[in-house]
């Protein structure tokens, strides 16, 4: 069975501090790898995606993940963070399809929410 | 506006009453999806429908809960004779299938109350 796990399920920083919130996903084939963001009080929006091709993945907002096959992790960076950061932030899976896009639903993390003090 | 649309956006309902929620994709995305979210979790997938076809429904999604999506445009989720647990957020998705990597685009979601 697919899942993700997130480590993390608060993570508090001061501004200009580094960001790395970890995520670990569990599926016996060939996945696609999602952040989303979700601001308060507004709905989820895609920070970046990794289908293939190389591994460092560049998003909106200065993010970047990285997919390490290795040890089945996307964990999501920012070297600054800023206080408009402040929000949760979701890992997500779903099956790599034969012709290389997606195949079925996304698997969410249980998020981490990510508070940013000015 | 283009993005996925839901309606109501809240809901607060009695302990048996029937609830129906709507979503209306992007325009011309082929795949909707259903999702609902509870309080410290991420979503979860209960059901998707490409075009009109529904094609997969989850464990999650009772004999009480019934999706349509008549036209392949717009969807419609119902939940009959509501229960506390019930109460969460619904959040609908839709992709265009005919490209490669594709995304799903969440819509605002409706949340739910049963009391």
């Amino acid at each position: 069975a697919q899942s993700v796990s997130q480590h993390n399920h608060h993570v508090i920083l001061s501004e200009a501090a580094s960001l790395e919130l970890g995520c670990n996903y569990s599926y016996g084939g060939t996945v696609n790898l999602f952040w989303y963001v979700q601001y308060p009080g507004q709905h989820l929006q895609l920070l970046l995606k990794y289908f293939s091709g190389d591994p460092l993945v560049k998003g909106i907002k200065g993010f970047e993940a990285e997919f390490i096959k290795s040890k089945f992790s996307f964990n999501l960076r920012k070297p600054s963070v800023q206080w408009s950061d402040t929000a949760e932030y979701f890992c997500a899976s779903n099956r790599r399809g034969s012709y290389g896009g997606s195949q079925g639903n996304l698997i969410f993390g249980k998020g981490t929410k990510l508070s940013v003090k000015p | 506006d283009t993005g996925v649309s839901q309606n109501p956006r809240h809901k607060i309902t009695k302990r048996g009453q029937n609830v129906t929620f709507r979503c209306d994709p992007i325009s011309e995305h082929n795949r909707l999806y259903w999702y609902r979210q509870t309080l410290g979790q991420g979503p979860e997938f209960l059901t998707y429908f490409q075009n009109e076809a529904q094609l997969e429904k989850s464990r999650l999604l009772s004999d009480r809960f019934s999706a349509e999506r008549p036209k392949g445009s717009f969807s419609t989720l119902e939940i009959q004779r509501t229960e506390q647990g019930d109460s969460a957020m619904y959040l609908c998705a839709s992709i265009d299938r005919g490209l490669v990597q594709e995304t799903q685009y969440f819509g605002p979601g409706t949340r739910l109350l049963v009391l």
